[in-house]
C-alpha cells in the first residue's frame, strides 16, 4: 500500500486569500486524484493530476479556481485560490499505481471565514 | 455510469457479523465492485473489490449475486472500531483497458458498532 502525507493537515484562512496544498507519496504512483468533501456530504472527485500533462478537471471545477501542480510521480499540490466560505472542506488526496486499489490521504481540512 | 443503493445506516452488535446490503441493478459486465470505508476524521480506506465471484481477504468477504445486480460486504466479527461510513462504488472505466476509471462516492452507509 501507498503511504500519503498531506500538508497542512488543517489551516483557517481569510476569504479572499489563496491556501497551496501538499500531497506526497512514499513511492512512485501513475494517478493522482484530488477531492472535496463537503461537511456531512460524500467525496467529489476535483480533478485527476497526471505527471507530465495538464490536470483533467471533473464538471464544476476549473483551472483557474483550484489549479494542480504534479512535477514528479511522487508528489502534488492543489491550490484553493480567492477562497469563500463555500470552500470550506477537507481536501484529500489520492493515489493508484499498478495496483487497481486507490489510497487516500488523511486529508486537510480548511476552514474559510 | 452505474449507480448504487445503501441504506443510509445500520447498527451492529460487537462481535457479531455486520452486513451491508448494497443495490447496482444496472452495473455493466465489465465494472468492479469496490468497497471503501471513511472512519471520522480520516481519509477513506480500501476494503476489498471484486468483479463475479465472491472475494474475501483479511479484512472482510464480498457476496456478490450471480446477476451480479447487488452484493453484501460481510464484516464477520465486528469491533467498535469497525465504526464509519462503507461506501460501495461500480467502477467507472475511462477506457476499454479499465485503467483510467474513477472511483464516484455515493453517500454510503453508516455503520455503528455498538458495545
Amino acid at each position: 500500500s501507498a503511504v500519503i502525507s498531506q500538508k497542512p493537515s488543517r489551516d483557517i484562512c481569510q476569504r479572499g486569500t489563496s491556501l497551496t496544498i501538499q500531497c506526497q507519496v512514499d513511492s512512485q504512483v501513475t494517478m493522482m486524484f484530488w477531492y472535496r468533501q463537503q461537511p456531512g456530504q460524500s467525496l467529489t472527485l476535483i480533478a485527476t493530476a497526471n505527471q507530465g500533462s495538464e490536470a483533467t478537471y471533473e464538471s464544476g471545477f476549473v483551472i483557474d479556481k483550484f489549479p494542480i501542480s504534479r512535477p514528479n510521480l511522487t508528489f502534488s499540490t492543489l491550490t484553493v485560490s480567492n477562497m469563500s466560505p463555500e470552500d470550506s472542506s477537507i481536501y484529500l488526496c489520492s493515489v493508484r499505481g499498478l495496483a487497481v486499489e486507490q489510497y487516500f490521504g488523511p486529508g486537510t481540512r480548511l476552514t474559510v471565514t | 455510469d452505474a449507480k448504487t443503493t445503501q441504506p443510509p445506516s445500520m447498527d451492529c452488535a460487537e462481535g457479531r457479523a455486520a452486513n451491508l446490503p448494497c443495490n447496482h441493478s444496472t452495473i455493466s459486465g465489465n465494472e468492479y465492485v469496490y468497497w471503501y470505508r471513511q472512519i471520522h476524521s480520516q481519509g477513506p480506506q480500501y476494503i476489498i473489490h471484486g468483479l463475479k465471484n465472491n472475494e474475501t481477504n483479511e479484512m472482510a468477504s464480498l457476496i456478490i449475486t450471480e446477476d451480479r445486480k447487488s452484493s453484501t460486504l460481510i464484516l464477520p466479527h465486528a469491533t467498535l472500531r469497525d465504526t464509519a461510513v462503507y461506501y460501495c462504488i461500480v467502477r467507472v472505466a475511462e477506457d476499454s483497458g479499465g485503467s483510467n476509471y474513477k472511483l464516484t462516492f455515493g453517500k454510503g452507509t453508516l455503520l455503528t458498532v455498538n458495545p
